[in-house]
């Protein structure tokens, strides 16, 4: 079972809609990520957290809007979406960031997200 | 830049061994790893080789050569559980941030069969 949670599961909404996706882990990881995985692809980065700051966002489209509450929390805001954002949107965290984290990263089950 | 190579399909039969190659080039090299993803779920870490040489993890080991630029996957003992993806994966450092990027592969699908 892994240790990174985020609801919903699954999720279908409008193009003109607001809604969120939440992750949680109690790890005590300090870096914290979000990927977006289309179907046959590897994950591809959106945005990492380390230590509650924002340190990357891979040119991400403003109608995602990520935001990290504390440590344990991630969410992911999603506004005014496409089509095409339809994905598996993967949560992830790692012990830390920057030049001293390693390469294990734990993806959480991940939320499937259709845009109608 | 970096990127990373690995071959998109492999099939074999239980029982058997099969190896999954990755080649990478990268800019700032911290170590390869391994991810497994089942049809519908999240991808899971495998293992991950900073040094080279073999690390064995029960049925899996993985190889680095950091020489070649090069590591692999042996799968032993192939069961059909292990259908599967599996990403390689390198970490980049950027200098002007204080976090590394996680780059994976394109996936090497696993089609076990009977």
């Amino acid at each position: 079972d892994t240790e990174v949670t985020q609801t919903p599961k699954h999720l279908v909404m409008g193009m003109t809609n607001k809604k969120s996706l939440k992750c949680e882990q109690h790890m005590g990881h300090r870096a914290m990520y979000w990927y977006k995985q289309k179907a046959k692809k590897p994950p591809e980065l959106m945005f990492v957290y380390s230590y509650e700051k924002l340190s990357i966002n891979e040119s991400v489209p403003s109608r995602f809007s990520p935001e990290c509450p504390n440590s344990s929390l991630l969410n992911l805001h999603l506004h005014a979406l496409q089509p095409e954002d339809s994905a598996l949107y993967l949560c992830a965290s790692s012990q830390r960031g920057g030049r001293s984290s390693g390469n294990t990263i734990y993806f959480g089950e991940g939320s499937w997200l259709t845009v109608v | 830049g970096q990127s990373l190579e690995q071959p998109s399909e492999v099939t074999a039969v239980e029982g058997a061994i099969v190896q999954i190659n990755c080649t990478y080039q990268t800019s700032g090299f911290y170590g390869l790893s391994w991810y497994q993803q089942h049809d519908g779920g999240a991808p899971t870490f495998l293992s991950y080789n900073a040094l080279d040489g073999l690390e064995e993890t029960g049925r899996f080991s993985s190889f680095l050569s950091r020489s070649d630029s090069y590591g692999y996957l042996l799968l032993q003992e192939l069961q059909m559980k292990d259908s599967a993806s599996y990403f390689c994966a390198v970490r980049e450092v950027n200098g002007s941030s204080n976090t590394g990027k996680l780059i994976f592969g394109q996936g090497t699908t696993l089609q076990v069969k009977p």
